[in-house]
């Protein structure tokens, strides 16, 4: 089966810009994450949802970050403005269910560089 | 709140030797746990989770980790390392029930030397 798609793999902003993340997970899938991983952390969680509810965002910062799963499907990640500190790697992960699978399947991320 | 700790920034060993990578957690009940592994450039892969049962589990390339209820430990192994088994791996844990938050430690720097 095809993994999760993130696009893009690679972006560059000045600091007050705005940026966009998009992910498509695993087919199926109703559970949708996004992590926020800084270099030499691991992956903190920002957003999860439940089909196109938010089962959790008390990490999101919501002055700056938006997200959105419209359909239950795809979801978009957005930044605006953005900070230096918001430079790291957006990962995106899906799972079959919260409670059947526990396995989160992990896309292969945006790294996000703020100058 | 739960936590993870990795205590060690690397591990180096040879390879055909046998490896071990600390995790130990903290969360109220009883855990899930998890390693994952992350290759240069590429998203994160699943290894192998503790639910309950057995405490030893087996996972993907062969590595195992031991579940140590007491010593609330979780730590990862494998008998003979590989050259390519070099990565950075991430232990993980959630609290049961709910929906799956995962919370990961900080990482843990394999480098298998030939």
């Amino acid at each position: 089966e095809a993994g999760v798609a993130q696009s893009p793999r690679y972006k560059i902003i000045e600091k007050r810009q705005s940026v966009a993340f998009w992910c498509n997970p695993i087919s199926g899938h109703a559970t949708l994450y996004w992590y926020q991983q800084i270099l030499g952390q691991g992956p903190k969680l920002l957003i999860q949802f439940q089909n196109n509810g938010v089962v959790d965002d008390s990490q999101l910062p919501k002055d700056r970050f938006s997200a959105e799963r419209l359909k239950g499907v795809d979801s978009t990640l957005k930044i605006q403005p953005a900070k230096l500190e918001d430079s790291a790697v957006y990962l995106c992960a899906s799972s079959s269910s919260p409670r059947d699978s526990y396995e989160q399947y992990f896309g292969p991320g945006t790294r996000l560089t703020v100058t | 709140a739960q936590s993870v700790a990795q205590p060690e920034d690397q591990v180096n060993v040879a390879e055909g030797n046998p490896l071990t990578v600390k995790c130990t957690y903290s969360v109220s009940g009883n855990p899930y746990l998890f390693w994952y592994v992350q290759y240069p450039n590429r998203g994160l892969q699943f290894l192998l989770k503790y639910i309950t049962g057995d405490n030893l589990v087996k996972g993907s390339y062969g590595f195992e980790a031991e579940f140590n209820k007491s010593q609330t430990s979780f730590h990862l192994k494998k008998p003979s390392a590989l050259v390519s088994d070099s990565a950075l791996y991430f232990c993980a844990v959630s609290p049961t029930g709910g929906f799956q938050k995962l919370v990961f430690g900080t990482g843990t720097r394999l480098l298998v030397s030939p």
